[in-house]
């Protein structure tokens, strides 16, 4: 119950491509769904989060699209870069405060110029 | 902008022997983790540390492992006998607090520590 599923477990696209990563939960404990993005040698930085009372949330080229019925969310890279090439995490916590995540297996992405 | 400061980036020690890692949290921050992560798997949750207490630990973080915040800055994690399979990538983390609720404001990791046990 505390798993949280992330696939695909790699992922190549052409610059300007739009990548998909998914995850889903079984907690419905779970009320706070970021995404980290993770290049070699670092700690996992935040990019976007979201909340289970919005079914949507953009952040300049990054959107995560959540459906809470079916326990599923989704991370879009728009016109995505070279630069974007890094291990994207999806995570879950089960309250919107300072608790530990849960963490998917991540997806390693990989933009070709 | 602020950072959450690990030191050492790397740590080289032989099985049995005790290591601390040692991590800075940003200033004003009041929540403290430990996360590990072995080479190409994903992070997982040790320890979270609040009011100079543990406040949640995962079956990871057995009787080997410790944490303290010994002053007002720094929070360190103990392992006391190194095994083989305690290698990986140690990452600390600190969440703040705003308008007086606890929230995952500012939840920032650190670089890491990469632990290597021979």
């Amino acid at each position: 119950q505390q798993q949280v599923k992330q696939s695909p477990q790699s992922l190549i696209v052409q610059k300007g491509g739009i990548p998909i990563i998914n995850c889903a939960y079984e907690n419905t404990a779970f009320d706070y769904f970021p995404w980290y993005q993770q290049f070699p040698g670092k700690g996992p930085a935040l990019l976007i989060a979201i909340r289970p009372d919005v079914s949507e949330k953009k952040e300049g080229r990054f959107t995560i699209s959540f459906n809470k019925s079916a326990k599923q969310f989704s991370l879009h890279i728009m016109d995505s870069q070279p630069g974007d090439s890094a291990t994207y995490f999806c995570a879950a916590s089960k309250r919107n405060y300072g608790q530990n995540f849960v963490f998917g297996p991540g997806t390693r992405l990989s933009v070709l110029p | 902008e602020p950072e959450v400061t690990q030191t050492p980036s790397h740590q080289v020690t032989q099985m049995g022997q005790e290591v601390i890692l040692r991590c800075v949290p940003i200033s004003n921050h009041l929540y403290f983790y430990w996360y590990r992560q072995i080479l190409g798997q994903k992070v997982e949750f040790l320890v979270s540390f609040y009011n100079n207490e543990i406040s949640e630990k995962s079956e990871i973080f057995d009787d080997q492992f410790s944490v303290e915040r010994p002053d007002g800055s720094n929070f360190t994690l103990k392992i006391r006998s190194t095994k083989l399979e305690d290698s990986a990538m140690y990452f600390c983390a600190s969440s703040g607090q705003a308008g007086g609720q606890r929230t995952n404001y500012g939840y920032t990791f650190g670089s890491g520590t990469r632990l290597t046990v021979v």
